[in-house]
């Protein structure tokens, strides 16, 4: 009963290294979302994709690309990482037109020198 | 476009006393009301949803909220906190409707702290 599984779950890197999150969702959700953490500023929308085969950009997209690789998978990734970047990323998923909560992983505590 | 507040960044109680987690959102459409908790490394778990009808919701571990329209507030209450309820609680509101697709914005968190 794994839910959303994320990986990996820490990370650090140099600036203007690349990298991408994976995020898994075996529940059979249409929609998936990724949203970063920093403290006093609870989580923000970064990118979403409320069907398979869309996406779209949330609150604080820039320096970031998605792709929705299938029903269950959907990747967060950073071209040419910054320090502004160091935080916690957290995939979620639900099937809102069932008005279903959104379901989290357990995060990706990324920092970057 | 909506917004959250969360009006107290640290909440400490000591152990068995009532609490309340203070919620306000600002919204032109009608909307729905989550909280959600994490403890520490881990992911957000729901506790309680505001989707429609009854204003009082109970969810788990005790908890239970109270949706004030006119208020436009969605307080967060427990009547006697544990140990175990230390962790940061997060409102969130998703507006209704189908251009919403589920997009959650959320307030700041409260970090509960209980003491024995």
């Amino acid at each position: 009963n794994a839910g959303v599984t994320q990986t990996p779950k820490f990370q650090v890197l140099k600036t203007g290294q690349s990298m991408t999150l994976q995020c898994a969702q075996d529940m059979n959700h249409n929609s998936m979302y990724w949203y970063r953490q920093d403290p006093g500023m609870g989580l923000r929308l970064i990118y979403y994709s409320a069907s398979e085969g869309t996406t779209d950009k949330g609150e604080v997209p820039n320096g970031y690309n998605v792709s929705r690789l299938n029903k269950r998978e959907f990747s967060l990734r950073l071209e040419s990482a910054a320090p502004s970047q160091t935080s916690v990323y957290f995939c979620a998923s639900s099937n809102w037109t069932e008005y279903q909560p959104q379901h989290f992983g357990d995060g990706t505590r990324l920092s970057i020198l | 476009a909506q917004s959250v507040t969360q009006l107290d960044s640290q909440v400490p109680v000591f152990e068995e006393a009532p609490v309340e987690l203070r919620c306000n959102y600002s919204s032109s459409v009608s909307v729905y009301l989550f909280w959600y908790v994490q403890y520490p490394n881990q992911g957000l778990q729901l506790l309680l949803k505001y989707l429609s009808g009854s204003t009082l919701v109970k969810g788990i571990n005790g908890f239970e909220a109270e949706f004030n329209k006119s208020q436009t507030s969605f307080h967060l209450r427990k009547p006697s906190v544990h140990i175990s309820d230390t962790a940061e609680y997060f409102c969130a509101v998703s507006t209704a409707g189908g251009t919403s697709y589920g997009k959650l914005t959320f307030g700041q968190g409260t970090i509960l702290t209980v003491h024995p």
